[in-house]
């Protein structure tokens, strides 16, 4: 089955240090992943998103995640936090071979950023 | 320009009682998606469209749920006799064309079921 895998349910950090959040997926085929955000009491937008070009995607808001076929992972990086980056982030995949380009969400993390 | 439209933003039905959920799709866009976001199951797909057809039904939950696209545009998602299970925020989206990577999320209808 196909699927993805956030490992951090929850992540904290302090203003202007490093921000990661882990995501693996599994896939049979070359799939497109995807990193999106959910501010409270808002709708999902896409922060960036990965689709077989270059392996490291540069996003939105400074956000960039590095795809790695021999890890399947999808991890997304900011060097440094803002107190507005506190959110909801999900990774997500779409699959390619008879895409409907429905996607499958990962289980959300959520970021805390403390001043 | 507008991006995606649903109606109602709040919905409290009875256990029991038959709702009907509305997305206005970004204009132009052939794909459509309906997905929901629940605390225990976190955001799953439900269904989608190309054009007024729906290839892939494979995510509705029972034979309760149902859904229509007429016209290329909106398209409605409809729960007979709700349950309180069916309590989420159900999300519409929309894309130019099926894989084409980005879909474009409407705010969401908050469904809760007393």
């Amino acid at each position: 089955a196909q699927s993805v895998t956030q490992l951090d349910s929850h992540v904290s950090v302090s203003e202007g240090t490093p921000v990661l959040l882990r995501c693996n997926y599994s896939s049979s085929y070359s799939p497109s992943l995807f990193w999106y955000v959910q501010h409270p009491n808002k709708g999902l937008q896409l922060l960036l998103k990965y689709t077989s070009a270059a392996t490291l995607v540069k996003g939105i808001n400074g956000f960039e995640a590095e795809f790695k076929k021999s890890e399947t992972s999808f991890h997304l990086t900011k060097p440094s936090a803002h107190m507005s980056d506190a959110a909801e982030y999900f990774c997500v995949v779409s699959y390619g071979s008879s895409n409907t380009g429905k996607l499958i969400f990962g289980q959300g993390t959520t970021l805390q950023v403390k001043p | 320009g507008a991006g995606v439209s649903q109606s109602p933003s709040n919905k409290v039905t009875e256990k029991g009682k038959d709702v009907e959920l509305r997305c206005d799709p970004i204009s132009g866009h052939t794909a459509l998606y309906w997905y929901r976001q629940s605390l225990g199951q976190g955001l799953e797909f439900l269904i989608y469209f190309q054009g007024n057809s729906a290839p892939d039904k494979s995510g509705l939950p029972s034979d309760r749920f149902s859904a229509e696209r007429t016209g290329g545009s909106v398209s409605t998602l409809t729960i007979q006799r709700t349950q309180q299970e069916d309590s989420a925020v159900y999300l519409c989206a929309s894309s130019p064309e099926a894989g084409a990577g980005e879909q474009y999320f409407g705010p969401g209808t908050r469904l809760t079921v007393t």
